[in-house]
């Protein structure tokens, strides 16, 4: 079956980078895109962008261009999200989701606290 | 960016009821709408994409429809599990937008 599993939660202090990893299993990863999405507690949730598994095509909310770097390793099924230059308007939980419009799997989200 | 407004923001109801949540489009974006639940601390659930369509293992109790740019989520006769938090999204152009949220609660 669909298994979609984020990394750990995060605790990164200001000015530095994170990187989180969604690694999928029971589909093909190389014909699939890959979604990041950003959830501030108690907010809605914002698109970051998405990548594709099979050539690492990506496309980004402007709003996350220069926040958000998303890559792929299609021979572990796992998708990636650098974060840099955090600050506390990062802290957040972030979740992958597979689909190209629509997301119908999505990992289990993973808390950046970014704090000094 | 397209916005969806979604209403209400919250909504008390009791088991068995019927209960509508609505997301309007800023601009005509056909059927490119999903539907999604999220219960507390947990991710979200696909529910409805394609306006209408209902995904896979979605009980039938829940319903899509559209009218103009208007996207409407039905749940009939609620259950337990079905109190939670609801997001439609937009699929039509990217970035894709996401509305606010209806948090649907037991009276």
């Amino acid at each position: 079956q669909v298994k979609v599993v984020q990394s750990g939660a995060e605790l990164v202090k200001p000015g530095s980078s994170v990187k989180l990893s969604c690694k999928t299993s029971g589909f093909t990863f190389s014909i699939t895109y890959m979604n990041w999405l950003k959830q501030v507690p108690g907010q809605s949730i914002e698109w970051i962008g998405n990548i594709y598994g099979g050539d690492g095509g990506t496309n980004y909310n402007q709003k996350f261009k220069d926040k958000a770097t998303l890559t792929v390793e299609t021979s572990s099924s796992t998708a990636y999200m650098d974060l840099s230059s955090l600050t506390s308007e990062d802290s957040a939980l972030y979740f992958c989701a597979r689909g190209g419009w629509f997301f119908d799997y999505w990992g289990q989200g993973v808390m950046v606290t970014v704090s000094s | 960016d397209i916005q969806m407004t979604q209403s209400p923001a919250s909504l008390s109801a009791s088991l068995e009821e019927i209960v509508t949540i609505t997301c309007q489009a800023s601009q005509d974006i056909g059927n490119w709408v999903a539907w999604y639940q999220q219960k507390p601390g947990k991710s979200l659930q696909f529910l409805i994409y394609g306006a209408t369509s209902l995904a896979d293992g979605v009980p039938s109790r829940f319903s899509g429809s559209r009218s103009g740019t208007q996207y409407s989520l039905k749940i009939s006769r609620l259950q337990v599990e079905d109190f939670g938090i609801y997001y439609c999204q937009q699929a039509s152009s990217v970035p894709y937008t996401f509305g606010v949220g209806t948090k649907l609660e037991l009276k």
